[in-house]
This record gives structure tokens, sequence and C-alpha cells, in this order.
């Protein structure tokens, strides 16, 4: 079975600051696929970013990009020049290849970031 | 255009009574997943329905089941509510079964309290 880790429960930064949210998962699967959500206090989940296993170049998304270490099994997402609008929770989530039928969700247990005015 | 719905956004349940969920995905999706998610946790799978059928389910009892309705719309059931089942419980829907490629919208969600 597939894990997700956040070790970090809580992190705060200020404003205009570069922040670094960490995550590591354990699978024995050679291609997969990593994301980050953001969950605001409005609680309406949010896809961040997106990286494929196979893609040795990190995603990136504005200021949003991630740093994905294969054989070290971490994907960290970096927030860079953080908005006020950036304080939520963060989930690292992991899903098995596009195998049909076979594919769910398995989110960490979250990061909550505050942007500090 | 409307993104994915869920109804009633709180819900008060007494131990052992029943409850339906409600979810609408977004526009041109068909299929739903649920998810609960324990104060302080992240969500956990619960089922998936694409084509009115149940495609894959988590680690949750019996007492967990959904329906899909032909409009892609879909419900969750809980039976014999216990203390541990208060949650939020999100939807999030999808075009077709590969959540990989095919991005997952999430509802606001429906906070359930059982006492």
């Amino acid at each position: 079975a597939q894990t997700v880790t956040q070790s970090q429960p809580e992190m705060s930064v200020q404003e205009a600051e570069t922040v670094t949210l960490s995550c590591t998962y354990d699978t024995s699967e050679s291609n997969y696929y990593l994301f980050w959500y953001k969950q605001p206090p409005s609680r309406q989940m949010i896809l961040v970013i997106r990286q494929e296993a196979y893609k040795q170049q990190n995603a990136t998304e504005n200021r949003f990009s991630v740093n994905f270490q294969k054989a070290a099994k971490s994907f960290s997402l970096k927030i860079s020049d953080s908005q006020l609008g950036d304080t939520a929770m963060y989930f690292c989530a992991f899903t098995r290849p596009p195998n049909f039928g076979n594919e769910k969700l398995t989110f960490g247990t979250g990061t909550r970031l505050t942007i500090i005015p | 255009d409307a993104g994915v719905t869920q109804s009633p956004t709180h819900l008060i349940k007494t131990r052992g009574q029943q409850v339906t969920l409600r979810c609408s995905p977004k526009s041109g999706h068909d299929t739903v997943s649920w998810y609960q998610q324990a104060l302080g946790q992240g969500p956990q799978f619960i089922f998936q329905y694409y084509e009115e059928e149940e495609r894959q389910r988590g680690n949750f009892p019996d007492r967990f089941s959904g329906h899909q309705f032909p409009n892609y719309s879909s419900e969750l059931n809980v039976n014999a509510l216990l203390l541990g089942d208060s949650a939020l419980y999100l939807c999030a829907s999808s075009f077709g079964l590969a959540v990989s490629r095919e991005t997952q919208y999430f509802g606001p969600g429906t906070r359930l309290l059982v006492l």
C-alpha cells in the first residue's frame, strides 16, 4: 500500500517570502503521479500542481514549483513570493498510473501554512 | 459554470441513525469520488462511481454505501452512525476514471457531526 507523509504540521512565513513544504511517500511502483492540493479556510480543495514520476523535469505553475527526488521518494512544494491568499492547508497526494479503474488519491495529513502580513 | 455542489452543508445526527449526503458533479464530469476527512487529517478515499456502478472502494465498512444517478449526481449513505463517523465528507468529480490525468474538482463538503 502507498503511504504519504507530511512531517510539518504547521508552518508560517512572512508575506513575499519563499516557503517549502515537505512530502515523502512510499511505493513500489515505478510510475505514478504526485499532487499538491490546497484547502483554504473555505474548505474547497483545489489542485495546485501535478507531477508524473516518469517526467524528470520538475513541474511549475506560476509561483508554485516542486522539487521531485524520485530516488529519495521526496516531493516538496516551493511557494515563491508568498501571498496572504496562500494561507491554507496543503495536502500532498499520490495515485497510481492510469490503469483503468485502479486510480484513487492517497493523501498525507497536511501542512497548515499561514502567511503573515 | 457551477462547480461541484454538495448538500447539506452541515448535519447533526445521533448514534445509530442513517444519513444521506448528496453531490452534483461539475458540468461535463461523469465520475464521482467520495472522501472522508476527519478533523486534522487528510481525506481518505471511500469509493468512486462511474456509469452508475461502484468502481473502486477504500477501506470502509459496508455501512457506507452509495449510488450514482443517470445525470451523474451521487449519494453517499451511512447506516448505523458511530461517533467516529463525524467528519467532513468531500465529493470530487472528474471526467473518466483516470484521476491521474484528469483533474478532480472537489466540492465544499458536508460537515457531519454524530452525537
